[in-house]
């Protein structure tokens, strides 16, 4: 079922550096990108989406980039702070979620 | 707006007990929600989804005998553990989408932990 494949697994950034989380997918039906940002023992928080028609979306420090050709979408985050640690999740769908395996986060002080 | 709650948000139980769990949205109508399965430090898997009124529809691998699930009304959908197995603890997540828009409201998630 692991439609969506996310890297890395675990990311250790410094505070104010930036944050990059790579996904790609197949299924070229997939018509919503979402990034989800999950405290543990919490639910999955929706950060910034995108959808296919549109290359580039910015909300705050986070930023989508998406490449529809190559079917892969990325998540920055500029001036990563230690409260950005978390675990974040890219997906697809078109229905139901088609989640990534997470990155973990750590933004160091 | 768009709030989601889930109820117990956590339940411990024995094994070859029933568990009901319980989604709402709270300040809007859910055509359609979503029950995920989460795993310690894994991602989350679609496990059924569901739309008001008509019988849900499960994932691939996902008893529909085991995991029963209903969805009687516009803001509350259940997930019923039958029999429940301590292979099925887990973190179970809802979510619901109002009409046919695309975002997804995730509920806070609850754990269930079998004996």
């Amino acid at each position: 079922q692991q439609q969506v494949k996310q890297s890395p697994q675990s990311l250790i950034v410094q505070k104010g550096g930036i944050s990059i989380i790579n996904c790609a997918y197949e299924n070229t039906a997939f018509d919503y990108f979402p990034w989800y940002q999950q405290f543990p023992g919490k639910g999955p928080a929706l950060l910034i989406a995108i959808r296919p028609d549109v290359s580039e979306k910015k909300e705050g420090r986070f930023t989508i980039s998406f490449n529809k050709s190559a079917k892969q979408f990325s998540l920055h985050i500029m001036d990563s702070q230690p409260g950005d640690s978390a675990t974040y999740f890219c997906a697809a769908s078109k229905g139901g979620m088609r989640f990534g395996a997470g990155t973990r986060l750590t933004v160091k002080p | 707006g768009a709030v989601v709650s889930q109820h117990p948000s956590r339940v411990i139980c024995k094994s070859g007990t029933s568990v009901k769990i319980e989604c709402r949205s709270l300040d809007f109508q859910a055509t359609t929600m979503f029950w995920y399965r989460q795993f310690p430090k894994k991602s989350l898997m679609l496990m059924a989804t569901s739309n008001e009124g008509s019988k849900a529809t499960y994932e691939q691998g996902v008893e529909k005998d085991k995991f029963l699930i209903n969805h009687a009304s516009l803001t509350l959908s259940t997930l019923t553990v039958t029999s429940a197995h301590p292979e099925d603890s887990s973190f179970y997540i809802c979510s619901a989408r109002r009409d046919r828009a695309n975002e997804q409201f995730f509920g806070p998630g609850t754990r269930l932990t079998v004996l």
